[in-house]
């Protein structure tokens, strides 16, 4: 069966530095996001991304973060100076159509501990 | 900001046993959908459902959407230890173009064999 599949599964890094998320859509996908969750807390909404370009972002993404997709596989989440509250269970999704007909297949998540 | 609440936060309760799990909010959405999320992994979709009233049943579980889009609950029938698991709900805006998804602050359910 497809799956997302998102590396690395934990990283830990030092405040300040760059991350680099990698995710790795169902291949006949055409829409991809990219999710938070915080310890304890709801799952929030960073970003839509559409025929390579962002389609709508949420006030959680802010300048330090960006995404992209290199080539025709991976889709990255980069943020460019952690904080501490940066520390999240991240989750990168994909559907074959937008809105509520398509499907949402989340990958298992990639969790960023910043010390 | 759109919010959706779920009720009960936290849910224990005897095999056999039904159950009903609630998510409510202020806000219209045009989807509402409801998710499993076992420790260690991402959310899985159990259920979509877009027509106020609408009611959509998978094996025990049935889902139903409040006639105004704004709420909807999860009823299961004859709990089983294999339902233990977290519950989210997830309401969308729009029904076409990207879907922004606000999700509820979940339900976290046990079935004590």
């Amino acid at each position: 069966e497809p799956e997302v599949t998102q590396t690395p599964s934990h990283q830990v890094t030092q405040m300040g530095q760059e991350v680099i998320l990698r995710c790795v859509p169902i291949s006949n996908h055409l829409y991809f996001y990219w999710y938070r969750q915080i310890l304890g807390q709801k799952v929030e909404f960073l970003v839509s991304f559409y025929n390579n370009e962002i389609s709508e972002k949420s006030e959680i993404f802010d300048d330090q973060f960006s995404v992209e997709r290199p080539d025709g596989s991976n889709f990255t989440l980069k943020i460019r100076s952690t904080k501490l509250e940066d520390s999240a269970m991240y989750f990168c999704a994909s559907s074959a159509d937008p809105g509520w007909a398509g499907e949402l297949f989340f990958g298992e998540g990639s969790r960023l501990t910043v010390l | 900001t759109q919010l959706l609440e779920q009720s009960p936060q936290f849910l224990s309760i005897q095999e056999g046993e039904n159950l009903t799990v609630y998510c409510n909010s202020s806000s219209v959405f045009s989807s509402l959908q409801w998710y499993r999320q076992e420790p260690g992994e991402g959310p899985v979709l159990l259920v979509t459902v877009v027509t106020g009233g609408e009611v959509k049943k998978l094996k025990r579980l049935t889902f139903q959407f409040g006639d105004a889009r704004k709420d909807s609950s999860l009823h299961i029938t004859a709990a089983q230890p294999g339902d233990t698991g977290l519950y989210l709900c997830a309401g969308g805006r729009s029904n076409f173009g990207n879907e922004k998804l606000t999700f509820g602050t979940g339900t976290r359910l046990t079935i004590i064999p």
